[in-house]
């Protein structure tokens, strides 16, 4: 069974800053890889979603990195911005079209 | 007007009571789900739908069910809930002709069980 885990489950950082949270992924065979952002008591937002054949994607000031091999993917966010307080949740997505979600990682931006 | 929309948003109940959440999409998706998120658990699937005639049991089913009344439709009911049911509930969707494609996700619907 896949399992999914991020690390730390919390960080806080000074505006300016860049942010670097993480994922694990115990099964390489996965068919993509997805970012999410949470703010408290809301949905999830979808920030980036890497194919399994791609390296890496970008949006703004985001960027997601996939290693396969290694069973990790990296969400680096620059030059933090308190509006980037939130809750960062990563989940690979099996060849069943499945998605495991890790637990997430509490970001805090402090001015 | 939301793309996902779940209702209730909030509700507290008994234990043994039957409750409904009920979800809908505009997004014309062929594919929903119903996920259960704990703090520090991360989210976990209850069940998920690929089309209208076609219902799966995810991670954690048991004490659930689900009724696909229409494509855009996705409800979950427990039968008789318990406190450990306690918990933010998410109803997701996806587009089918995009195998693991972007989930789009609901408000959520917080549900208290004393």
């Amino acid at each position: 069974k896949q399992e999914v885990t991020q690390i730390p489950a919390a960080l806080s950082v000074p505006e300016g800053e860049n942010l670097v949270l993480n994922c694990s992924f115990t099964d390489s065979a996965i068919y993509n890889l997805q970012w999410f952002r949470q703010d408290p008591g809301k949905g999830l937002t979808s920030l980036l979603l890497i194919q399994s054949s791609q390296r890496e994607q970008t949006s703004g000031r985001l960027n997601a990195s996939l290693d396969k091999s290694s069973g990790r993917s990296t969400l680096y966010i620059a030059a933090s911005q308190p509006g980037d307080s939130a809750t960062y949740l990563c989940a690979a997505t099996d060849s069943w079209g499945k998605l495991q979600f890790g637990a997430g990682t509490q970001v805090v931006v402090t001015p | 007007d939301a793309d996902v929309t779940q209702t209730p948003r909030n509700r507290i109940t008994k234990t043994g009571k039957r409750i409904m959440l009920e979800c809908s999409q505009t997004k014309g998706h062929d594919r929903m789900y119903w996920y259960r998120q704990d703090p520090g658990l991360g989210l976990q699937l209850i069940y998920y739908s690929f089309d209208v005639k076609d219902i799966n049991k995810g991670e954690i089913s048991d004490g659930y069910s689900v009724s696909r009344q229409a494509q855009a439709k996705f409800s979950l009911s427990l039968e008789s809930a318990i406190p450990n049911q306690t918990a933010l509930y998410f109803c997701a969707t996806s587009d089918l002709s995009d195998l693991g494609g972007e989930l789009f996700f609901g408000e959520g619907s917080r549900l208290t069980v004393l």
